[in-house]
């Protein structure tokens, strides 16, 4: 089974970018599509942007101007970008492999992403 | 945009009881493309059903899932304690490709 672990800085500056890994254990990243997911504190979830390859990659538009997933073949990892962040981008930070077409099938633990000066 | 709506907000059971959960879409979304979620406390979400009423790997058999067009429906027979938790309904469309979840049902120990 795909397993994925999130990381990175917990505190973002505003207007500054977050940046996040998730590391693939027991699968090939190269191999399936990856999406990253967020949620606020005591809120739903909300979709960020799906990965397959460079040229089929997906974005919320709500976040599209902002937003750049990308892949590390060589290290196994998926890595989201978020420029010009502020206190509403505030939220746990998921990782997932869509496991079949439509549904997040493998999420990571998540990791808190807090935006404050 | 097709916004999905989940009813009721709260949903008050005792275990042993049967709990149904609805997800209403503002247009017609494939079933081949919604899918259900259990989040607890603390935890990442967790797959059960996909393409509307396909159990996800190693998902008990008292969760299932069912429904059409714009309207889906979440059925757990026999409430167990652990299935008290935050429940999320999420459609997929493809064109532009999408994912969009519902705001979440709540379903707490009466």
């Amino acid at each position: 089974q795909v397993q994925l672990q999130e990381s990175g800085p917990g505190l973002v500056k505003p207007s500054e970018t977050l940046s996040l890994t998730c590391t693939v254990s027991g699968g090939s990243v190269s191999s399936y599509y990856w999406s990253w997911i967020r949620q606020p504190a005591g809120k739903g979830l909300e979709w960020i942007g799906r990965f397959y390859t460079s040229a089929s990659t997906n974005y919320n538009p709500s976040l599209k101007s902002r937003v750049t997933i990308s892949v590390d073949t060589s290290r196994n990892q998926l890595s989201l970008k978020l420029t010009s962040v502020t206190a509403a981008d505030t939220a746990v930070y998921y990782c997932a492999r869509i496991a079949v077409v439509g549904a997040l099938g493998d999420w990571g633990q998540g990791t808190m992403v807090t935006v404050s000066s | 945009e097709i916004v999905l709506t989940q009813s009721p907000g709260t949903l008050s059971l005792s275990p042993g009881e049967r709990a149904t959960l609805s997800c209403r879409a503002s247009q017609s979304v494939s079933s081949s493309y919604l899918a259900w979620y259990q989040q607890k406390p603390g935890q990442a979400p967790r797959l059960l059903i996909y393409g509307a009423s396909s159990r996800a790997a190693g998902i008990p058999d008292r969760f299932s899932g069912s429904g059409s067009g714009t309207d889906f429906t979440l059925t757990i027979t026999r409430l167990e304690p652990e299935d008290f938790a935050v429940y999320y309904c999420q459609q997929y469309d493809s064109s532009p490709p999408r994912y969009t979840f519902g705001q979440g049902t709540k379903l707490e120990i009466k």
